[in-house]
């Protein structure tokens, strides 16, 4: 079944500095490629997300990148701000259920003032 | 629409009791999921429903538990015995039959003493 990987566990920069998050997937076939962010105590909210036939997408400060050779895909943060201090997931639907998510474990961001 | 509703936000029990979680979707969802998120395993998929028939319950982790939706408005997880491993965030998410976002709930935090 599909296993996604993400790294890393934690991260931490400075406001203003750019983050990035990777995830690789095994699936190949998967085609869908959602990111969450959960705020402490919150839920699991979508932020943006990424379709197989698409290489990048952009939604103002957030970015995702797909390289679907290596079966890996990125979320970019700029200009981070302390609000987006946070717990990102990603996620990637296998082709064995295309409805179901299977989760990374998890990137816990810390933007400091 | 007031999202995804999930009951108790908080349940704290004894091991070997019974517990109920409750979850109502967005009015007009086909999909419904529950997950457990916990520090060691993430986020996990327990099971998921199509227009109220279960169609994956390959997550969920032993016969202790059970899921049901007995119409498309309700759903219920439970997990009788419980044990103090049961202890995480349930959280319930749905999503329309078109469109891959799914909407999650504030989560129920259980607590098995």
């Amino acid at each position: 079944g599909e296993n996604v990987e993400q790294h890393p566990s934690t991260l931490s920069v400075q406001e203003g500095d750019s983050a990035v998050i990777k995830c690789t997937y095994s699936d190949s076939a998967s085609n869908y490629f959602p990111w969450y962010k959960q705020e402490l105590g919150k839920r699991p909210q979508l932020i943006i997300d990424i379709r197989s036939n698409v290489g990048e997408k952009k939604d103002q400060r957030i970015a995702v990148t797909l390289n679907k050779t290596a079966k890996h895909f990125s979320l970019h943060i700029t200009e981070t701000q302390p609000e987006d201090s946070a717990v990102y997931f990603c996620a990637a639907s296998p082709t064995d259920s295309s409805y179901k998510l299977i989760f990374g474990s998890g990137t816990r961001l810390l933007v400091r003032p | 629409d007031a999202g995804v509703i999930q009951s108790p936000r908080h349940e704290v029990t004894e091991m070997g009791q019974e517990v109920t979680l409750r979850c109502k979707p967005i009015s007009g969802h086909d999909y419904l999921f529950w997950y457990r998120q916990t520090m060691m395993r993430g986020l996990e998929l327990l099971i998921y429903f199509n227009n109220n028939v279960p169609i994956d319950d390959s997550g969920m982790p032993e016969d202790r538990f059970s899921a049901k939706m007995p119409n498309a408005s309700f759903s219920t997880l439970k997990i009788q015995p419980s044990e103090p491993r049961d202890s995480a965030v349930y959280f319930c998410a749905s999503r329309p039959g078109q469109g891959n976002e799914q909407f999650f709930g504030p989560g129920t935090r259980l607590t098995v003493l």
